[in-house]
């Protein structure tokens, strides 16, 4: 069975241009969560998004926003970009009606900011 | 809100020493407790779970029992290989099934030396 897929690896943007990043999710999960983990700060919620709408998110600006696909892929934008941008993005997804939320991660992106 | 504390490291041991990572809690009801690794330039891997007070969680050799009463979930392993060095991440989902996402520790830095 295939695991989370993320595109693309890598991706260097410069201050006040946006970044696209892309996830699938295994099959059968509806349930799509994104992280950032940047240097120092750790790992930190930013979005979920469950049968094609925004559930929850964290604290993050405005600018990071994204959306799901009917068939349950997501996407990440990252508007205006600054430097504290620069993190590895990951992406995971969990079959949440479980009630236990195991949530399986893909290998990320690393956005860096110029 | 919810947290995870966890010592940061880096721990340092020889090969086919034992093991201890300490992770403590604070949440409300009860949470699902993870145990995630993080290898070099990769993406989270879930190493083993518990969902219910007294639960033991165990994977690849590595071991964890869901403490109510101290609110911790220890990670142990009898024999620690260089393979083992890696950053290891406990995390927590709230009860309600995860519209938070997953809170986590800052991670623990372990290097096995041979």
């Amino acid at each position: 069975e295939a695991g989370v897929t993320q595109s693309p690896t890598h991706l260097i943007k410069t201050r006040g241009q946006q970044a696209t990043l892309r996830c699938s999710p295994i099959s059968g999960h509806t349930s799509v969560y994104w992280y950032q983990q940047a240097l120092g700060l750790g790992l930190q919620f930013l979005l979920w998004y469950d049968e094609g709408e925004e559930r929850n998110r964290g604290n993050f600006p405005p600018r990071f926003s994204g959306r799901q696909f009917p068939n349950y892929s997501s996407e990440l934008n990252v508007n205006a970009l600054e430097l504290e941008d620069s993190a590895l993005y990951l992406c995971a997804s969990s079959d949440w009606t479980s009630g236990h939320n195991e949530q399986f991660f893909g290998p990320g992106t690393r956005l860096t900011v110029l | 809100g919810d947290s995870v504390t966890q010592m940061e490291g880096p721990v340092t041991l020889s090969e086919e020493a034992f093991l201890t990572i300490n992770c403590t809690y604070t949440a409300t009801g009860y949470p699902s407790l993870f145990w995630y690794v993080q290898y070099p330039g990769e993406g989270l891997q879930l190493l083993l779970k518990a969902t219910k007070a007294d639960d033991k969680g165990s994977n690849k050799g590595f071991e964890a029992t869901y403490r109510k009463e101290t609110t911790s979930f220890h990670l142990e392993k009898g024999s620690v290989q260089v393979s083992d060095s890696a950053v290891y991440f406990c995390a927590l989902s709230d009860p309600g099934g995860g519209a938070d996402g997953l809170t986590f520790g800052k991670g623990t830095h372990l290097i096995i030396q041979p």
